[in-house]
């Protein structure tokens, strides 16, 4: 079965410094996001990307976050100068469509855990 | 604006007795609303949704859910619950290109 892979599952970083963490979408699926998901709270939509641009963001998603589709497989979320509130799970999503409307709706990846010090 | 409520943090129930997580939502138009499982330090896995047609959904690993239009609900359930449905459980709701989720309910089934 086709799989979101995440790299690296584990990220710490210091305080100000620049992150980027690394999603490998399913091959033929068009629609890319990223969600977080803070220790012991709820899974919050960042962004949606498509055609090479976003889609749609959340209020979450301000100027120190970008995203970026560098070539034909990855798909990068950037953080500028991390805040120690920057620190949770960051999951990456893909859909073969528009928002969740595919057989599966989303396929998501395990996660990156980024801890911020 | 779109919402979803899971109003139990917590579900306990003994293996092999049906199991209920419950999800009330809030959208303007027709809801698309989806149930995802989370195992630890997994990501998050589809279960199963609704977009139109049959009120009752049904999904991976046994589960299905109701979808309640007047009380504006979509509990998920499982007539015999097994051990190792032990999980963490999401309730979501589309917005746009976006899924807004609930908080999540964990799930313990003690055998």
């Amino acid at each position: 079965e086709p799989e979101v892979t995440q790299t690296p599952s584990h990220q710490v970083t210091q305080m100000g410094q620049e992150v980027i963490l690394r999603c490998v979408p399913i091959s033929n699926h068009l629609y890319f996001y990223w969600y977080r998901q803070i220790l012991g709270q709820k899974v919050e939509f960042l962004v949606s990307f498509y055609n090479n641009e976003i889609s749609e963001k959340s209020e979450i998603f301000d100027d120190q976050f970008s995203v970026e589709r560098p070539d034909g497989s990855n798909f990068t979320l950037k953080i500028r100068s991390t805040k120690l509130e920057d620190s949770a799970m960051y999951f990456c999503a893909s859909s073969p469509g528009q928002g969740a409307r595919g057989w599966y709706g989303y396929t998501f990846g395990s996660g990156t855990r980024l801890t911020v010090v | 604006a779109q919402s979803v409520a899971q109003p139990e943090d917590q579900v306990n129930v003994a293996e092999g007795n049906p199991l209920t997580v419950k999800c009330t939502y809030s959208v303007s138009g027709n809801p698309y609303l989806f149930w995802y499982v989370q195992y630890p330090n997994r990501g998050l896995q589809f279960l199963l949704k609704y977009i139109t047609g049959d009120n009752l959904v049904k999904g991976s690993y046994g589960f299905e859910a109701e979808f309640n239009k007047s009380q504006t609900s979509f509990h998920l359930k499982k007539p015999s619950a097994l051990v190792s449905d032990s999980a963490l459980y999401f309730c979501a709701v589309e917005a746009g290109t976006a899924l807004i989720f609930g908080k999540g309910t964990t799930l313990s089934v003690s055998s």
